[in-house]
């Protein structure tokens, strides 16, 4: 079975520009997350999708992040414009849903705002 | 609210010592317990999980026990390898939302 799948795997901006990042979650896995995982820190929610519909946003700073799952399948993230402290991993995760829900995380988008 | 403390790292240990990193949590009804692991340079790897009161989750060597009478989820290995060297995240998951909330994470380091 295919993991989660996350593009690109590094990615280094200025201040001020933008950046997106994807991400394709497990086949058949209606709850996709976004996390930020700044380093030292546990990752920390920025969104929570139930097919194409936003269960919990309450994290996400939304005067410069944006996310979207329009067909209820893969998702993009995107930073506009970007600040140095964003600086930090950024990682999709998928869950079937239910009571054993356990999430399963892609590898991760590295981003360095310089 | 729901929330899950660690304790702190690093945490440096000789191959083949015994290790423990503790959990503790709390939260509000009947939540799922689980412990990932982050080797350097990748995302996180599901360790292990317990889903209800004295289950006790196990991979790779690694033991937890869901305690509900301590809310604890202590971490568990007889003997490390130096290859157990990376950042072991506990964290819970309420069902009702099916949101997970994790610890600041304990970075463990084994030497040979």
């Amino acid at each position: 079975e295919a993991g989660v799948a996350q593009s690109p795997r590094y990615k280094i901006i200025e201040k001020r520009q933008s950046v997106a990042f994807w991400c394709n979650p497990i086949s058949g896995h209606a709850t996709l997350y976004w996390y930020q995982q700044i380093l030292g820190q546990g990752p920390k929610l920025l969104i929570q999708f139930q097919n194409n519909g936003v269960v919990d946003d309450s994290q996400l700073p939304k005067d410069r992040f944006s996310a979207e799952r329009l067909k209820g399948v893969d998702s993009t993230l995107k930073i506009q414009p970007a600040k140095l402290e964003d600086s930090a991993v950024y990682l999709c995760a998928s869950s079937l849903g239910g009571f054993e829900n356990t999430i399963y995380f892609g590898e991760g988008s590295w981003l360095t705002v310089v | 609210g729901n929330s899950v403390t660690q304790m702190e790292g690093p945490v440096t240990l000789s191959e083949e010592a015994f290790l423990t990193i503790n959990c503790t949590y709390t939260a509000t009804g009947y939540p799922s317990l689980f412990w990932y692991v982050q080797y350097p340079g990748e995302g996180l790897q599901l360790l292990l999980k317990a889903t209800k009161a004295d289950d006790k989750g196990s991979n790779k060597g690694f033991e937890a026990t869901y305690r509900k009478e301590t809310t604890s989820f202590h971490l568990e290995k007889g003997s490390v390898q130096v290859s157990d060297s990376a950042v072991y995240f506990c964290a819970l998951l309420y069902s009702s939302a099916s949101k997970i909330i994790f610890g600041s994470g304990t970075r463990l380091s084994i030497r040979p």
